[in-house]
């Protein structure tokens, strides 16, 4: 049973430029959140998608968007990089128990 | 914002010793969570301790909650090297149907020398 599954692993992109980063969840789960982790914080919650709908919001700017698909897979966009966006991005998928978080795609904003 | 705080910052102990690490949070919860990350990589989650709870336990790890103090404390059990990692407490808040977000403090690295 394949768990959540995050795509790039790691990319690095300059200033200005945009990014998409994705994200399957585990088989059974149906909903998708986003966490930012900049190193040595603990995560913090941008935005989570419930039947293709964002549910939910944390205090991320509009730079941030994402997009759930019907087979409840999801996408995380960041246009206009800033250097300060540069973290360790984490996909969280859950159902009626628990969350499981993938292994997260590090980016670099040079 | 973070809503917990992991107490100590940083703990090292020696294989064998039991590590205790505490977290703190600010507003009424529904769950506290606790999580495992190895080298920057992804979550594992632990344990789920529910707001009417005091103890849990799943093998080597005791998780506690003294909901008024605000207060949970995880206990790992004969450390082994392996448990070296930074450990976050996470809550999701008691807020009615429409709070769904994990609230993570800034974690505890443990080092467990062999």
């Amino acid at each position: 049973d394949a768990g959540v599954t995050q795509s790039p692993t790691h990319l690095i992109k300059t200033r200005g430029q945009q990014v998409t980063l994705r994200c399957s969840p585990k088989s059974g789960h149906d909903t998708v959140s986003w966490y930012q982790q900049a190193l040595g914080q603990g995560p913090q919650f941008i935005f989570q998608y419930y039947e293709e709908e964002e549910r939910q919001r944390g205090n991320f700017p509009d730079r941030f968007s994402g997009h759930q698909f019907p087979n409840y897979s999801s996408e995380l966009n960041v246009n206009a990089l800033l250097l300060g966006d540069s973290a360790l991005y984490l996909c969280a998928s859950s159902g009626t128990a628990g969350y499981t978080f993938g292994s997260g795609t590090r980016l670099t904003v040079v | 914002s973070q809503q917990g705080e992991e107490d100590p910052q940083a703990l090292s102990i020696q294989e064998g010793e039991n590590a205790t690490m505490n977290c703190s949070y600010k507003t009424s919860i529904n769950n506290l969570q606790w999580y495992r990350q190895n080298s920057g990589r992804g979550l594992v989650h632990l344990i789920l301790i529910r707001s009417n709870e005091r103890e849990k336990h799943s093998g080597r790890l005791r998780v506690t909650l003294d909901t008024s103090k605000k207060s949970s404390s995880l206990l790992i059990t004969a450390s082994r090297a392996a448990d070296t990692a930074s450990y976050f407490c996470a809550t999701t808040q008691n807020s009615g149907g429409s709070n769904y977000k994990l609230t993570f403090g800034k974690g505890t690295l443990l080092t467990v020398n062999p």
